[in-house]
């Protein structure tokens, strides 16, 4: 166990819908990331939110967008769902903010797009 | 740009044989990071290690080994009398100032542990 917690674990909607996924860090991580895991494009940076702010973005898609609250609990808003949406998103967590220690991986939240 | 290829897609071996995992990474940082990760059939992602590049020191912990040659840039990972436990798929990941705060992934090996 990571210490990493996302929610749903299982999420099945249809096109055009909005999701939201949801992540809890591991105590006293202060940076959260989320990463995409499709079988065509393997796993994939998203975004990251160090201690309530925007630090770096990846390959994240205008539809979606993410926040991390005072709390540090982060959340992913996937919007005007398409077919190709559906993968296993993953939230992780580290202390620093950088790229230099590891990042701890919550179990995933699987995403199917009917 | 970073890049780390894996160029393994899948391994099958017996159980108790030795399984080598190779990675080769490239970036143009002079000081980075690498990492394992295994995904076993359950999904989540499980860190087994990370080595800066300043340490070439190989490493062995329990039946896991890493071989860390920054000449080849090359960061290869050894289970030593598999189990079908270590039936998983292993990513080997790069970090570094050159891909700002992200970590680079492989594309994953398939390690198939028969008994």
């Amino acid at each position: 166990d990571s210490g990493v917690t996302q929610t749903p674990k299982h999420l099945i909607t249809a096109t055009g819908q909005r999701v939201t996924l949801r992540c809890s860090p591991r105590s006293g991580d202060l940076s959260v990331y989320w990463y995409q895991q499709s079988l065509d494009q393997g796993l994939q940076f998203l975004i990251q939110y160090y201690n309530g702010e925007e630090r770096a973005k990846g390959n994240i898609l205008e539809r979606f967008s993410a926040q991390q609250f005072p709390d540090l609990h982060s959340e992913l808003n996937l919007s005007s769902l398409e077919l190709g949406d559906s993968a296993l998103y993953f939230c992780a967590s580290s202390v620093t903010s950088g790229n230099t220690n590891e990042q701890f991986f919550g179990p995933g939240t699987r995403l199917t797009v009917l | 740009a970073q890049k780390v290829t894996q160029a393994q897609t899948e391994i099958s071996v017996v159980e108790k044989e030795d399984v080598t995992l190779d990675c080769v990474y490239e970036t143009r940082d002079t000081t980075y990071y690498l990492f394992w990760y295994k995904q076993p059939p359950s999904g989540e992602l499980v860190f087994l290690i990370r080595r800066n590049s300043f340490d070439e020191q190989n490493e062995i912990s329990g039946r896991y080994s890493w071989n860390f040659q920054k000449s080849t840039s090359s960061f290869n990972f050894t289970i030593t009398a598999s189990q079908v436990v270590d039936s998983a798929v292993y990513f080997c990941a790069l970090g570094g100032k050159a891909a700002g705060n992200k970590l680079t992934f492989g594309g994953g090996t398939r390690v198939l542990v028969k008994p």
